[in-house]
């Protein structure tokens, strides 16, 4: 079964470092690419950027530039999204998903295996 | 402020036929394919529609898309109650930047 197995919930402060994981299986990680999604409470969908867990080609969201940084271990079929330091804005939802498609040919056929999702609080 | 519009909800009668709209621009659905994704309340995304008009394994028929120049829709017929979700549509943009619509809820009265 293709899978992707996101790491548990977060309460953090504000100031502090953290970094999420999303653990692939049932698949070739390293021949798709990884994309990471914020859900804010009570809103919609912001893709935050995309990884390539073969070469770690990434790609970020002009929004989410500098913010976040995004990474992946093939060896162990597992991305990450990770913060240097956390701001209350930052408590959200966070999904992975696996993307189908060719990004630099713009072939784009969605995300069809996603995360269950990391909770992150971020509260003092 | 989403790049793609979608209206903030929608509804309908069980059986009936309801669309939900996705407006673009030329840099982005007029020039890239569109997705649509489904969240139940609770859960993940849901990929339901991939380039334009395609349906993933396991989607029933009644749900369908459509791109005309800078918009799309979905299309869902024999409207049912467990059909009641956030919908979302999802575009590239020309600079390959990701860009979903604002989500569209749909209720089933």
């Amino acid at each position: 079964e293709v899978q992707l197995v996101q790491s548990g919930a977060e309460v953090k402060k504000p100031g502090e470092s953290l970094k999420i994981s999303c653990k692939g299986s049932g698949y070739s990680f390293t021949s798709y690419w990884i994309g990471w999604v914020r859900q804010m409470p009570g809103k919609g969908l912001e893709w935050m950027g995309i990884i390539y867990p073969g070469d770690s080609d990434t790609r970020y969201s002009p929004s989410f530039q500098g913010q976040v940084t995004i990474s992946a271990d093939k060896s162990i079929s597992t991305a990450y999204l990770q913060w240097s330091s956390l701001k209350a804005s930052d408590t959200a939802m966070y999904y992975c998903a696996r993307f189908l498609g060719e990004l630099n040919l713009f072939v784009n056929y969605g995300m069809d295996v996603w995360g269950q999702g990391t909770t992150v609080t971020v509260s003092s | 402020q989403s790049v793609l519009t979608q209206p903030p909800s929608a509804s309908g009668t069980p059986g009936q036929r309801v669309t939900i709209s996705c407006s673009g621009s030329s840099s982005n659905i007029g020039s890239n394919t569109v997705n649509w994704y489904q969240q139940l309340p609770g859960t993940a995304p849901k990929l339901l529609i991939y380039s334009n008009n395609q349906r993933p394994s396991g989607v029933p028929d009644r749900f369908s898309g459509s791109k005309s120049g800078t918009s799309a829709s979905l299309a869902i017929s024999g409207l049912q109650s467990e059909d009641e979700a956030d919908y979302y549509c999802a575009a590239w943009d020309d600079s390959l930047n990701g860009l979903f619509g604002g989500g569209t809820k749909l209720t089933v009265l």
